[in-house]
């Protein structure tokens, strides 16, 4: 089993749909998640952390997590034709102290 | 807002060339990270310091070294590159705290030929 895995996608929704993306994790340790947008041939930038057991708002994005079940998800409500991009799911691992990323879901928002 | 900086978008070096990766942040972040990311392969860790003068080996250190004289300023060297070695190579930056996040720098396109 992969430590962060993702679905590679690519995950394609109509503009205005919600795009959901899902994240699975090994270490039941973890505390911190994290994901990350990463536009083609650029660096990944931070859009959400989140600690706690449930969802977390901020505009038009929700993480949701759920430590026993070990995943984390990214609702994108909304969704515009700028969301188009990879989303970078990483993990902060409690046994090792790394930070763990997945290989990323390219999502395709189509106008 | 946090502010990685990398010397260079776009690099070309030949083989057995010495090549310096440099990266600073100003943000005063104890924590600093060198990653290369390859398609299908996603991001592997190089190095990482967590203090000055301070280094740790990622998972996959060969073929690298670092150096981190300054808090704020994080080099990656690549002692004799190889053709292998070509990759897109990103800096990140965090603030001491366990499981803090990690702010990227834009990103060096690193071609050895």
């Amino acid at each position: 089993q992969k430590e962060v895995e993702q679905n590679s996608g690519p995950l394609s929704v109509p503009e205005g749909a919600i795009a959901s993306l899902n994240c699975t994790y090994s270490d039941r340790g973890s505390q911190s998640f994290f994901w990350y947008r990463q536009y083609s041939g650029k660096s990944p930038e931070l859009i959400m952390f989140i600690y706690s057991n449930g969802d977390k708002e901020d505009g038009r994005f929700t993480a949701q997590l759920n430590k026993a079940s070990q995943y984390v998800s990214l609702l994108i409500r909304d969704s515009q034709p700028s969301d188009s991009a990879t989303y970078l799911c990483a993990v902060h691992f409690s046994n090792t102290g790394k930070l763990i990323f997945g290989q990323g879901t390219t999502l395709q928002v189509k106008p | 807002d946090v502010k990685v900086t990398q010397s260079s978008r776009y690099l070309v070096k030949r083989t057995g060339e010495k090549v310096f990766l440099e990266c600073v942040q100003d943000m005063d972040h104890e924590n600093m990270f060198w990653y290369r990311q390859d398609p299908g392969l996603g991001l592997r860790l190089i190095y990482f310091s967590y203090d000055v003068k301070m280094k740790e080996k990622g998972d996959i250190p060969e073929g690298y070294s670092v150096s981190r004289e300054k808090k704020e300023r994080f080099s990656l060297i690549l002692e004799s590159a190889s053709t292998n070695q070509t990759s897109m190579y990103l800096c990140a930056s965090s603030p001491f705290r366990p499981g803090g996040e990690q702010y990227f720098g834009p990103g060096t396109r690193l071609t050895v030929t």
